[in-house]
Order: structure tokens, then C-alpha cells, then sequence
């Protein structure tokens, strides 16, 4: 069955402190890989897409990266308004049905 | 731009109740999808719709049923309502080609007691 993970569940930085959120897919016919945030009792915010392996995309203090097994979000110097659940979802085929992980929660502490 | 908008914000409702989410989609999007999200969890996918017709139903029971309207809003159904259906509900727009993003709104927060 087609499953997305993602790694860690949670996590705690310090203000300017750098890390990287795991994503890793198992779908066939993977059509495209997004990024979402969440702040809590609220919608999922887009961030990004990523439709090839190699690719990478850029917003602010965030970079998104694709292989052909994961992704991977990459938070550099984060600052407190950071802090949110982060979440990996993609799509297969010609479906735009999105499967989602559980998420991330970064806490980014000043 | 105005985006995803949906009705009410929060609801509270009785098992066997009946229940109705509303979502309209960011202009010139003709596809909605609703999904829903229990805590702790990433959002479920229920229903695509594009054009006023199904396009993709996701795992769930026959208590969920929904329809898009001409204006390509959208409701979501639920009847005979459980405890475990207590829940974050998301409308999520699109352009509905396949290719682009899907955007979603604030989400209907509904708790079943």
C-alpha cells in the first residue's frame, strides 16, 4: 500500500539552529511531492512542489529537495514563527488525491 | 484574491445527527476535494470533485456522501454521525487538470458528542 514517513515526529531547535525534516515515499507513478504547513486549528498552507528527482525549490529560510525515495525540507536559521507541523504529502498517476504523512511538529524556541 | 472559504467554522452535534459542510473554491478553480483530519494526524483523503462529477472516493463509509454545485461549490454530507467522526473537515481547490497545486481553506472543526 502506498505510504508516505515522515521523520522525526517532532522536533525542538533553538532560534538559528539548522535541520532538516525526512519525508520517504513508496507510491508508483509518483506524479508530484508537496510541502505543507500547518499552524494549529488551521488549514494546511502550501509551501511547495517537487514533480522530479534532483529538484529543489527555495522560499524564505526553507528548501525542498526530491530523490527518487525521499524528500527532504531543509530549515535554515530557523526563527520561532517557524514553529508549526509540517506536512509531506504526493500524488500518483493521474490522481490528485494527496496521501499525507502524520506530520512534523518544530517547535523553534528563542 | 479571495481564497478557499468554508461554513460554519465549528460545529457541535449529537451522534445520529446529520451534518453539512460547505466550500467554495478559489475563483477559476473547478475542482474540490475534502478531506478530513483527526489529531495528531495528516488529512484523510474523502471526495474529489471536478466539473459537478465524482472524479475519487477515499476509504470511507456510505454516510459520507457529497455534490458540487454549477458555481463549483461544494458540500459534504454526513449522516448518522459517530463519535469518531469528531474531526477537522478540509476543502482543498484545484484547477482540476492534474497539474498545479491544491490549496486548502480553514478547515470546518466538527465534535460529535
Amino acid at each position: 500500500e502506498d505510504q508516505v514517513t515522515q521523520s522525526p515526529e517532532a522536533l525542538r531547535l533553538q532560534e538559528g539552529e539548522s535541520s532538516s525534516l525526512n519525508c520517504s515515499y513508496t507510491v508508483s507513478g509518483l506524479r508530484g511531492l508537496f510541502w505543507y504547513r500547518q499552524d494549529p486549528g488551521k488549514g494546511p498552507e502550501f509551501l511547495f512542489t517537487l514533480y522530479s528527482a534532483g529538484e529543489e525549490k527555495e522560499k524564505e529560510r526553507l528548501k525542498a529537495t526530491l530523490t527518487k525515495k525521499e524528500s527532504f525540507l531543509h530549515i535554515t536559521a530557523p526563527k520561532p514563527e517557524d514553529s508549526a507541523t509540517y506536512l509531506c504529502a504526493v500524488t500518483q498517476g493521474g490522481s490528485e488525491k494527496l496521501v499525507f504523512g502524520k506530520g512534523m511538529k518544530l517547535t523553534v524556541n528563542p | 484574491d479571495a481564497g478557499v472559504t468554508q461554513s460554519p467554522t465549528h460545529l457541535i452535534k449529537t451522534r445520529g445527527q446529520h451534518v453539512t459542510l460547505r466550500c467554495s473554491p478559489i475563483s477559476g478553480h473547478k475542482s474540490v476535494s475534502w478531506y478530513q483530519q483527526v489529531l495528531g494526524q495528516g488529512p484523510q483523503f474523502i471526495f474529489q470533485y471536478y466539473e459537478k462529477e465524482e472524479r475519487g472516493r477515499g476509504n470511507f463509509p456510505d454516510r459520507f456522501s457529497a455534490r458540487q454545485f454549477p458555481n463549483y461549490s461544494s458540500e459534504l454530507n454526513v449522516n448518522a454521525l459517530l463519535l469518531g467522526d469528531s474531526a477537522l473537515y478540509l476543502c482543498a481547490s484545484s484547477s482540476g487538470t492534474g497539474i498545479g497545486e491544491q490549496y486548502f481553506g480553514p478547515g470546518t472543526r466538527l465534535t460529535v458528542t
